[in-house]
Formats: structure tokens, sequence, C-alpha cells
């Protein structure tokens, strides 16, 4: 079974650009979250999308957004890139539950000049 | 909100000394405790997940322990190898499917 999978895998913007990130989950899985890493504040939660709807957001600017399509694709977009969005963007699926495993992808590495 | 803290935050040990990895959380309030490993550069490897009712769980040399209470949770490896060399993570579920992560005991396994 194919894991998941993100698209591109490294990417340059400058400020003021926005940004398209695609995710594609484990075949089967319904739920798609969204993750943030930096070396200063770690990994933190963005939001998570279940069905085509977002079922839980983090604390994160309105810059930041996503959906869910009905195949269970994700997208996350960026909009107004500033230095500080500079990071690895990381998905994860699991099966449908908060019980379950999260599987995560490679990430997207998203410098912004 | 829920804070995650692992310590230490960087350990390095010869090879095939067993270890000890700990995590710990300020809202006992979880549905579950997740052990991931990260290689640099690279996303998450999930290595065990502990149920909010259970106390333990065993994959290999892998071994982690959860008590809610106390806000604890460790990751025991045994007979560590040079490959087992990454950043270590541990993440708790408090409500959805939202994580909250630790900073990570970053790991070197010297040969």
């Amino acid at each position: 079974k194919a894991g998941v999978t993100q698209t591109p895998r490294y990417l340059i913007k400058t400020r003021g650009q926005q940004v398209t990130l695609s995710c594609s989950p484990i075949s089967g899985h319904r739920s798609v979250s969204w993750y943030q890493q930096t070396p200063g504040q770690g990994l933190q939660f963005l939001f998570e999308y279940f069905s085509e709807t977002q079922r839980n957001k983090g604390n994160f600017p309105g810059r930041f957004s996503g959906r869910q399509f009905s195949n269970s694709r994700s997208e996350m977009n960026v909009s107004t890139l500033e230095l500080g969005d500079s990071a690895l963007y990381l998905c994860a699926s699991s099966l449908q539950s908060d019980q379950e495993t999260q599987y995560f992808g490679p990430g997207t590495r998203l410098l912004v000049l | 909100k829920q804070e995650v803290t692992q310590i230490p935050a960087a350990l390095s040990v010869p090879e095939g000394e067993n270890l000890v990895l700990n995590c710990s959380f300020t809202d006992s309030a979880i549905y579950n405790l997740q052990w991931f490993r990260q290689d640099p550069g690279k996303g998450l490897t999930s290595l065990l997940l502990i149920q909010s009712s259970q106390r333990e769980q065993t994959s290999g040399r892998l071994n982690a322990s959860l008590d809610k209470s106390s806000g604890r949770s460790t990751l025991y490896i045994a007979a560590s190898q040079p490959g087992d060399s990454a950043t270590y993570l541990c993440a708790v579920s408090s409500r959805g499917n939202q994580f909250y992560f630790g900073t990570g005991t970053s790991l070197t396994v010297i040969p």
C-alpha cells in the first residue's frame, strides 16, 4: 500500500507570494492533518480535515487555509508569505478516528526569501 | 493548552546499551499517545501507539509505557544499534485528531 505523498518536496518563494501544497493520504484514509515544523517552535498543528470538512484548527493566522477533496486528497494554502513561514510542512493521514495511528508524509520544505 | 516535554533533549550512548526516553504532558485527559522517530530532513515514522486505556505497547526492541495519572510516558529501547540514531518525538491526542508534540530527544548510538 502506498504511503502518504506530498508535493512538491521543496519550494522557494519570496515574501508576499502565495503557495499551495498538496497531500495524498494512504488509500482508504479519510482524515488528513497538517503540521508546521520549525527549529524554534517544533511541530505545531495547523488543521485537520475529515470528509471534506475542517474538523479541528490550530492557532495559526487566517493566511493559512486548507481544503479536502472527495477523494480525501488535501491542499494547504498560505497567502502573503512571510519569512517566518519557512518550515517543513508535514501532512498525516489516518483512517477516520483520533484513536488510530497517524501516518506522516515526507513533508514539503518551504523556503521564503 | 496541552504541553508536552521530552527529557533529555539529546542523548549519546554506545552501541548495545539499553536506554529510556521520557515524555511528560500537562493534561491527563488524553485519547492516546504516540511515539515517532524522525530522521534528518525526513518525515515522521510511527513507532508505537498507546490508547488511553492501555499501560504499555511493545514492538520488537521497543517498549512504551503510559501513566496517565502522572502525565508520563517512557520509551525503552533495548540493545541499541547505530541505526536507531534519530530524533524521537512523542505526541498526545487530547481533542479530536489534534496531536501535541514534544520537542524531541536526539539520540546518537555510537558504534
